[in-house]
């Protein structure tokens, strides 16, 4: 069955470090997004990608990075950590075109920047 | 102002209650609206989506959208401890935005 998942589940990291956070999916969906759930805010889109070579920022994009190499891929760095990037992250995948409807969700990772 | 609002509750009713969850939008270039749900420490899934503004029912749940008063609805029917879970409005036009979730418990 087709799938989308995210590594690692957990992830414990001092600030000041670069951290990158993998989403796999084999929808073979040409979109894909990263997002952060806190609470209060729900989800935030951080950076998202209709294509192979684009990216495109979101709502909350400041240090954060995203490259698209593949279809099935779309790793987020976190260039520099701050403790406010504290957070649970989810990858999703959809498979229409500009317009998403139903996106896939991953498991989450949650991650802790001490 | 954010483009879309919900009530983040928290919500309790007891078992075999009708739910009404809300969301208000302020972005009229949204065309899909969706509902999703995500159980403790799970992603979201899709529970329903809608195009126009009306209803749309599927089983125990019915999502109802306004458009001109930018106002999108989910009713849950006869509801059960096993539908305690988070519901999350997610609206889509360019991207997708979500709502902040309202958070359910159903009390046998």
């Amino acid at each position: 069955d087709a799938e989308i998942t995210q590594s690692p589940r957990h992830k414990i990291t001092e600030t000041g470090r670069q951290v990158t956070l993998a989403c796999h999916q084999t929808w073979n969906h040409n979109n894909m997004f990263w997002y952060r759930q806190d609470l209060g805010h729900g989800l935030r889109l951080i950076h998202y990608s209709y294509g192979v070579q684009d990216t495109n920022k979101g709502e909350v994009s400041d240090g954060y990075s995203v490259s698209r190499s593949n279809t099935e891929d779309l790793p987020l760095t976190l260039e520099s950590a701050a403790s406010s990037q504290t957070s649970v992250y989810f990858c999703a995948s959809s498979e229409r075109g500009q317009l998403s409807t139903e996106a896939f969700f991953g498991q989450g990772t949650r991650l802790t920047v001490v | 102002q954010k483009e879309v609002e919900q009530d983040p509750g928290p919500l309790s009713v007891p078992e075999g209650a009708i739910v009404s969850l809300n969301c208000t939008y302020s972005n009229s270039a949204f065309q899909y609206f969706m509902w999703y749900r995500q159980y403790s420490r799970k992603g979201p899934e899709l529970l329903m989506y809608t195009y126009s503004s009306g209803n749309k029912e599927d089983g125990r749940f019915t999502a109802q959208v306004d458009k001109s008063s930018k106002y999108i609805s989910l009713f849950i029917r006869d509801s059960q401890p096993s539908d305690s879970a988070t519901y999350l409005c997610a609206m889509s036009g360019n991207d997708m935005r979500f709502g902040a979730g309202t958070r359910l418990t159903v009390k046998p």
